[in-house]
């Protein structure tokens, strides 16, 4: 079982949609969960950090995290064009010094 | 504030050759942090520096690969001897200390070996 688990995709979404993406962990020790937006060719950009049960708001984009579940999820709202990329989870591991990755979802947000 | 840079931003080498890439980190950062990523992968953990020390190198693949960072700011990644299947994207990143801290990462140098 992979340490971190998504759904490859692509997830295709209409402009304007809320786009829901998903991830399961292995690791019930760790307290701190990420998403990161990778654009073809580029590095990982940190869009949501979330650290405790429930949800987190920041702008169009919305993160939620059930530890008894091993589940964390990204939703965006009023999806654009622009949000058209790779959406990496992530977690803390080994004393809080490395991120062990999921191998990501590719979304694509079709006008 | 500038970002983590990394050079160079890309590498191409020959099977045999050695390399080195460099780190330089968000300035106050003192942890700092290697990834490997492959096509169609997430990154892959190799190395995490504390300061100047290597406090956790249990990602690194075997002996051919080495990191320093002798002053505590800039980090230089060594792989000695390249083979084909050391092709990827290194990347940086660096953070704060913390239970709760967020890694930033650098453009990354994509490195070919042929």
């Amino acid at each position: 079982q992979k340490e971190v688990e998504q759904n490859s995709g692509p997830l295709s979404v209409p402009e304007g949609a809320i786009a829901s993406l998903n991830c399961t962990y292995s690791d019930r020790v760790s307290q701190s969960f990420f998403w990161y937006r990778q654009y073809s060719g580029k590095s990982p950009e940190l869009i949501m950090s979330i650290y405790s049960n429930g949800d987190k708001e920041d702008g169009r984009f919305t993160a939620q995290l059930n530890k008894a579940s091993q589940y964390v999820s990204l939703l965006i709202r009023d999806s654009q064009p622009s949000d058209s990329a790779t959406y990496l989870c992530a977690f803390l591991s080994g004393g809080y010094n490395k991120l062990i990755f999921g191998a990501g979802t590719r979304l694509a947000v079709h006008p | 504030g500038a970002g983590v840079s990394q050079t160079p931003s890309n590498k191409v080498t020959e099977k045999g050759k050695y390399v080195e890439l460099r780190c330089d980190p968000i300035s106050g950062h003192t942890a700092l942090y290697w990834y490997r990523q492959s096509l169609g992968q997430g990154p892959e953990f190799l190395i995490y520096f504390q300061g100047t020390g290597a406090a956790d190198d249990s990602g690194l693949p075997n002996d051919r690969f080495f990191a320093v960072r002798p002053e505590g700011s800039v980090s230089t990644l060594k792989i000695q001897r390249t083979e084909r299947g050391d092709s990827a994207v290194y990347l940086c990143a660096s953070s704060l200390v913390g239970e709760t801290v967020e890694q930033f990462f650098g453009p990354g140098t994509r490195l070919t070996v042929l």
